[in-house]
């Protein structure tokens, strides 16, 4: 089954800290791994995303790290902010099917 | 540029009744994507279409449940004979022609609440 787990499911921070969010997935067809970024009300948007062939992507305050051989990916954002809160998804996809599979969400909460 | 427009925002149906829900895609955008978000979960796949054509459709519920994207005018999720079940909000994702990264564009989503 092609799923992928995302944990934890809720996550509260202190302003300033680092906020880490993980992943794992099952199926290594997958090819593509985005996060996004939804406040309530919202649609998801997108935040940053990786393919396979490289480690670690960054963007502004924004990290993804990569295990391939682990199958698992992360989200880091670093100096967290209070504007961060908000529900993060983890998703994934293969190049021929297009379609995006999520994670469950992690609300993120960043306390002033 | 406008985002994914999504019509309504807010959808109150009766059991037994149908729902439209409506998507137009980001200008020069020719995939569309559905999703369906019950609360405090992920999106869930249900369909992929290009202009005229379904794609994908193997998150589609079997029955009652039906899709189309015009060769002119908005994608169109159709739900018949509608069941409490079907409360959740659907979204609708775009993206450009196919290429190496599947970037997604979301709207702001459909809520339907069925009576």
């Amino acid at each position: 089954q092609q799923q992928v787990k995302q944990s934890p499911q809720s996550l509260i921070v202190q302003k300033g800290g680092i906020s880490i969010i993980n992943c794992a997935y099952e199926n290594t067809a997958f090819d593509y791994f985005p996060w996004y970024q939804q406040f309530p009300g919202k649609g998801p948007a997108l935040l940053i995303a990786i393919r396979p062939d490289v480690s670690e992507k960054k963007e502004g305050r924004f990290t993804i790290s990569f295990n391939k051989s682990a199958k698992q990916f992360s989200l880091h954002i670093m100096d967290s902010q209070p504007g961060d809160s908000a529900t993060y998804f983890c998703a994934a996809s293969k190049g021929s099917a297009r379609q995006l599979t999520f994670g469950s969400g992690t609300q993120l909460t960043v306390l002033p | 540029n406008a985002g994914v427009m999504q019509n309504p925002r807010h959808l109150v149906r009766r059991r037994g009744q149908e729902a439209r829900l409506r998507c137009s895609p980001m200008k020069g955008h020719s995939h569309v994507y559905w999703y369906r978000q019950l609360p405090e979960e992920g999106l869930k796949f249900m369909v992929y279409l290009q202009k005229e054509n379904i794609i994908d459709e193997s998150g589609m519920p079997k029955e009652r449940f039906s899709a189309e994207f015009p060769k002119e005018g908005p994608s169109i999720l159709r739900i018949q004979q509608v069941v409490r079940g079907d409360s959740a909000a659907y979204f609708c994702a775009s993206s450009p022609r196919l290429g190496q990264e599947n970037i997604q564009y979301f709207g702001a989503g459909t809520r339907l609440s069925v009576l």
